[in-house]
């Protein structure tokens, strides 16, 4: 069956280093593949998303790398910052006009000051 | 102003109640839908709506019911809770146009249900 799921489920990273949050997904069927940031006591905010025939995105101070070939997909987040603590959820999206978004279980970020 | 916001954002109630949980959006999305979030499960998809007329059952919708009353309201009850759907509930919605079929949802701040 389809899942999502992740490597670590909590990453210490010290502020200023990178961070990588590691997924992988079952799944090749898929049209995207999304991160998603929660923090505590909010909504689950997106952050970049990857389309399924590209392997690499960037965004600010993120970038996503899609290897579909061992579907697994990373997120790296460059110096990372405080205000990157929070809950990071990967997720899948089958596209085409229906919208069905699978979340994998999440992987929480600490950032030591 | 929250583009997503849900009512009410804590509840604590006793096995066997009815209970409402309301979403409304000013995105002026179509799609709507309902999660339920348990620690160590991530977010599991209960009920989503593409429009008014249009309802389909998540991947754990038993015990649950919405209404999409308008495009912009979509309610979530739980006819006569247990305690195994203690959860914190959220709502989400995405749009037809640009970005619709990558899988960005917008998401309320959450809906906290105790059921004793």
């Amino acid at each position: 069956g389809e899942s999502v799921g992740l490597h670590l489920p909590t990453l210490s990273v010290q502020e200023g280093d990178n961070s990588i949050i590691n997924c992988a997904y079952s799944n090749s069927a898929s049209d995207y593949f999304i991160w998603y940031k929660q923090e505590s006591g909010k909504g689950p905010q997106f952050i970049i998303d990857i389309r399924s025939n590209m392997d690499k995105r960037q965004g600010q101070r993120v970038t996503v790398l899609l290897n579909k070939t061992v579907k697994h997909l990373s997120l790296q987040i460059a110096a990372t910052q405080p205000g990157d603590s929070a809950v990071y959820f990967c997720a899948e999206s089958k596209g085409g006009g229906y919208q069905k978004v699978t979340f994998g279980t999440g992987t929480k970020l600490q950032v030591i000051p | 102003d929250a583009d997503v916001t849900q009512t009410p954002r804590n509840r604590i109630t006793k096995t066997g109640k009815r209970i409402m949980l309301e979403c409304s959006q000013t995105k002026g999305h179509d799609r709507m839908y309902w999660y339920r979030q348990d620690p160590g499960l991530g977010l599991r998809l209960i009920y989503y709506s593409f429009d008014v007329k249009d309802i389909n059952k998540g991947e754990i919708s038993d015990g649950y019911s919405v209404s999409r009353q308008a495009q912009a309201k979509f309610s979530l009850s739980l006819e006569s809770a247990i305690p195994n759907q203690t959860a914190l509930y959220f709502c989400a919605t995405s749009g037809i146009s640009g970005r619709s079929n990558t899988g960005e949802l917008f998401f309320g701040e959450g809906s906290r249900l105790t059921v004793l």
